[in-house]
């Protein structure tokens, strides 16, 4: 199985600031690199596909980037709403793996 | 619009099953996959399997090997996971999920609203 390594697994920030999180992945996945937010009780939503695909109807403020192993999801300037758990996930074999994710707080 | 609707919540017993109902409607059942999510109390996303609507094949994790079946109804556009000799660690919301396109690699853009099974005696 491939394995994905977010970090960190939580941050702390503000409204207005720039975030960056990371994923690594075990071996190559070229870019079958996904990204998804989830709110408590909530299910995930996609923000980012095939590694730097915005999904349509995401804002523009989040961003993803990266191929081969090393991929990272950008949020350019945090609002309220952008605190969440984000998880990356890999589509490229089976099973499809997800990271652990990452908790954006206040 | 595309949506995607779940049954609703179980409680089961240890050694029991339960078979959890996804229907979908607003596009082409049999263009997209279908994919099932696993997500324990406090824990992180699992996936367990892979269906295509059309030919109804499917492709598992191995830690479901013998106790996951899903299936898929075209007329109603339903697909089903059914999971077996139920134990306590299966305790977890269940997702089904659409892939974005008619490719098995692609990303879920579309998930049903979960249901949560609980395993308990």
């Amino acid at each position: 199985d491939i394995q994905m390594t977010q970090s960190p697994s939580s941050l702390s920030a503000s409204v207005g600031d720039r975030v960056t999180i990371t994923c690594r992945a075990s071996q190559s996945v070229s870019s079958y690199l996904n990204w998804y937010q989830q709110t408590p009780g909530k299910a995930p939503k996609l923000l980012i596909y095939d590694a730097s695909s915005l999904q349509s109807g995401v804002p523009s403020r989040f961003s993803g980037s990266g191929s081969g192993t090393d991929f990272a999801l950008t949020i350019s300037s945090l609002q309220p709403e952008d605190f969440a758990t984000y998880y990356c996930q890999q589509t490229y074999s089976t099973p499809r793996t997800f990271g652990l994710g990452t908790k954006v707080e206040i | 619009q595309v949506q995607v609707v779940q049954s609703g919540a179980e409680v089961k017993k240890p050694g029991a099953s339960v078979k959890v109902t996804c229907k979908t409607s607003g596009y082409t059942f049999t263009s997209h996959y279908m994919h099932w999510v696993r997500q324990a109390p406090g824990q992180g996303l699992e996936w367990m399997g892979i269906i295509h609507p059309r030919a109804g094949s499917t492709s598992h994790a191995q830690k479901f090997q013998d106790r996951l079946t899903m299936t898929r109804d075209t007329s109603t556009s339903t697909v089903y996971m059914e999971l077996i000799s139920l134990r306590s660690e299966d305790t977890a919301v269940y997702y089904c999920a659409r892939g974005r396109g008619g490719n098995s690699l692609d990303a879920f853009d579309v998930w049903g609203q979960g249901t949560m099974v609980t395993v308990s005696s």
